[in-house]
């Protein structure tokens, strides 16, 4: 059983340079986030989804797109990457949020040089 | 702002014994917490939650108590275990928002 499965694992960019994380989960849940972490910090929330062809902003969207249009998949995309993107991202997934336990990928650790 | 606060950044304790994280959260608004654990180079697992309508959750060695009029959770272990090393993130949320909102975390290391 897979679960929330993101790809890449790793990857470097340079500095305005664009890509796209992937996230996809089979547990056919409604809730997808993506959180991203820095050192010595909490997961911040940057995008989430309360289903197909709905997406809102979290805490720090800016800089970031996502887009909704499977239950399963819910890709992350960076336009022009900065070095402050630097970070561990994690995309997570949830039957719902209020009482609901989020159920996390193995992230994706992103380097902007 | 930081909503939910977990002030130790690092906790070593003796296997055998109890281990007790500690968390604070600043909106009154939250009425679920939860705790993750999280081992390097994985994603955070769900460990045990509770509801703002109580104050006490207990699954096996896990025991989580919540103080609603301090604003503050804490989560024991006992006995600890090596195994149990890790990272544990504090995480809460309310019903009329869809975020959770989590902790900076407290790394556990658990001694033989």
């Amino acid at each position: 059983n897979a679960g929330v499965t993101q790809t890449p694992k790793f990857r470097i960019l340079k500095i305005g340079q664009s890509m796209t994380l992937q996230c996809t989960q089979d547990m056919n849940h409604n809730y997808m986030y993506w959180y991203r972490q820095d050192p010595g910090m909490g997961l911040k929330l940057i995008y989430y989804s309360v289903g197909a062809g709905i997406t809102d902003k979290g805490e720090v969207p800016n800089g970031y797109n996502v887009s909704r249009s499977t239950t399963e998949d819910f890709p992350l995309r960076l336009e022009l990457a900065a070095p402050s993107q630097t970070s561990v991202y994690f995309c997570a997934s949830s039957y719902g949020v209020s009482t609901g336990e989020l159920f996390f990928g193995e992230g994706s650790r992103l380097t902007v040089l | 702002d930081q909503q939910v606060k977990q002030n130790s950044p690092s906790l070593s304790v003796q296997e055998g014994r109890i281990s007790i994280l500690n968390c604070d959260y600043t909106n009154s608004m939250f009425d679920y917490f939860l705790w993750y654990k999280k081992y390097p180079a994985e994603g955070p697992t769900f460990l045990i939650s509770i509801s703002s309508i109580k104050d006490k959750n207990e699954d096996g060695r896990f025991t989580v108590f919540l103080n609603k009029s301090a604003k503050h959770l804490s989560l024991h272990i006992v006995p600890s275990q090596p195994g149990d090393s890790a990272v544990y993130f504090c995480a809460a949320s309310g019903v009329d928002n869809n975020d959770m909102r989590f902790g900076a975390g407290t790394r556990l290391t658990v001694k033989p």
